[in-house]
């Protein structure tokens, strides 16, 4: 089964404007992190924000922030004031294992930002 | 403060051939992880080394082989090439290992296997 699920392959937002990448999980642990990662066409994966199970707050950074919903198991980003530079696969992603760091990748959603 | 770097940046074999990928991790970053990220697929873990030893392992062949050295940089071997090796490797390091820590990724390796 497959633990995260991205499913939008393709969005597209004006820039300036609101966009809400969608991401579901599935997991029995009650201990788990979210992550999303931004990958430009140069193929370096760069950390945008993480989410931990236990967090009380919803995660935010600059203009990244996730919506969690632990009950719903969606942790959507949203990326606030869209910038031509935004342009770009984004990838969710929750880790696994407690002796070390796996990260399980969905299929990823490309975001297009247009003047 | 150099980022993580990893060479060569592309790379064509034959099956059956072997290879050897490279790494230099982030400064002061102990821990090191390799993902292989197939055309149109999010990246799949493939083995994480934590101060020289192996400490998790994902779904990948025994023919898929790591190697992390003092300076905590690191090799990825594969052997016995197969068509559906061909793929973007990426190497990430992080400071310490704790589960929670965001990895830093170099841009990868792109293997093709013909």
């Amino acid at each position: 089964a497959q633990k995260i699920t991205q499913t939008q392959p393709g969005m597209f937002v004006q820039e300036k404007e609101a966009v809400t990448l969608d991401c579901t999980y599935d997991t029995s642990d009650p201990s788990y992190g979210l992550f999303w990662y931004k990958q430009p066409s140069s193929g370096e994966m760069i950390f945008l924000i993480y989410q931990g199970s236990y967090d009380q707050q919803n995660a935010t950074e600059g203009r990244y922030s996730l919506n969690f919903q632990k009950a719903r198991k969606s942790a959507n980003l949203v990326i606030s004031a869209s910038q031509l530079g935004d342009s770009a696969m984004y990838f969710c992603a929750m880790r696994e294992g407690r002796g070390f760091q796996k990260l399980v990748f969905g299929t990823g959603t490309r975001l297009l930002v247009s003047p | 403060e150099t980022g993580v770097t990893q060479s060569p940046t592309h790379l064509i074999k034959t099956r059956g051939q072997q290879v050897t990928l490279r790494c230099s991790s982030q400064s002061g970053h102990n821990t090191v992880s390799w993902y292989q990220q197939a055309l149109g697929q999010g990246p799949q873990f493939i083995f994480q080394y934590y101060r020289e030893e192996e400490n998790g392992r994902g779904n990948f062949p025994p023919r898929f082989s790591g190697l992390q050295f003092p300076n905590y940089s690191s090799e990825l071997n594969v052997n016995a090439l197969e068509l559906d090796d061909s793929a973007l490797y990426l190497c990430a390091s992080s400071p310490s290992g704790r589960v929670d820590e965001k990895l830093f990724f170099g841009s990868g390796t792109q293997l093709s296997v013909l």
